[in-house]
């Protein structure tokens, strides 16, 4: 299985200011078609998680574009340009490319 | 509205069983591979097991792998998950979701499961 390893483990951001977090995974995650099926999820706390990128750079629906995916390959980025109280949660990235999916371990996002 | 609802965690011992149900609805139902999920309390998310939108195909982690079985009545709109000889690891909430690959993506509420003697 495909491993995704995402950094740091544990965010603390002050309010406004900007939050980034790594995912890298062991092997490329482009398909055969090109595209590039790795995906970010938000979990707030006591709540199911909820996609908020798909393919590298795609905000779904509803989510504040505050929010961007970036990165290829191996080595991909979710930022937040400024971050508020409601983006507390756990962040996970997920690729899809190769099956079965696999998550990423977490990145816990908390307010200074 | 697209909507997944689980059902049937609740408290069992160890070597019990359960059967997990999703109820969709909202959606074309055998057109989305769907994904059973847990997360452990406090801890990440996991992929259990994963079944085709036809149901031809199914993939299961190694940790339930001979254990759990994955299956879907297209007719009914409904992903199960069977799950026998229970672990007290296997102590977790339970979540269905659609193929995360597609352009719309849903989770459902998660029920969770306990197994403690």
């Amino acid at each position: 299985d495909v491993v995704m390893t995402q950094s740091p483990f544990s965010l603390p951001v002050t309010l406004g200011q900007p939050a980034s977090i790594s995912c890298r995974s062991s092997q490329s995650l482009v398909y055969s078609d090109g595209n590039t099926f790795l995906h970010w999820f938000q979990q707030r706390p006591g709540q199911s998680p909820r996609r908020l990128i798909y393919q590298v750079s795609n905000r779904d629906s509803g989510v504040p574009d505050r929010f961007s995916g970036s990165g290829s390959g191996t080595d991909f980025t979710l930022k937040i340009s400024r971050v508020e109280a409601e983006d507390v949660g756990v962040y996970y990235c997920v690729q899809a490319t190769h099956w079965p999916l696999t998550f990423g371990g977490g990145t816990k996002v908390e307010i200074k | 509205e697209v909507q997944l609802l689980e059902s049937g965690g609740g408290l069992v011992q160890p070597g019990g069983c359960l059967r997990l149900s999703c109820a969709a609805s909202g959606l074309t139902f055998s057109s989305h591979g769907m994904i059973w999920a847990r997360q452990a309390p406090g801890k990440g998310l996991q992929w259990v097991s994963i079944i085709t939108g036809n149901g031809d195909t199914t993939w299961y982690a190694d940790s339930v792998k001979g254990r759990f079985t994955i299956s879907r009545d297209n007719s009914k709109n409904t992903l199960y998950l069977q799950m026998n000889s229970l672990r007290v690891e296997d102590t977790a909430t339970y979540y269905c979701l659609n193929d995360p690959n597609w352009a719309d993506h849903w989770w459902g509420q998660g029920t969770l499961v306990t197994v403690s003697s």
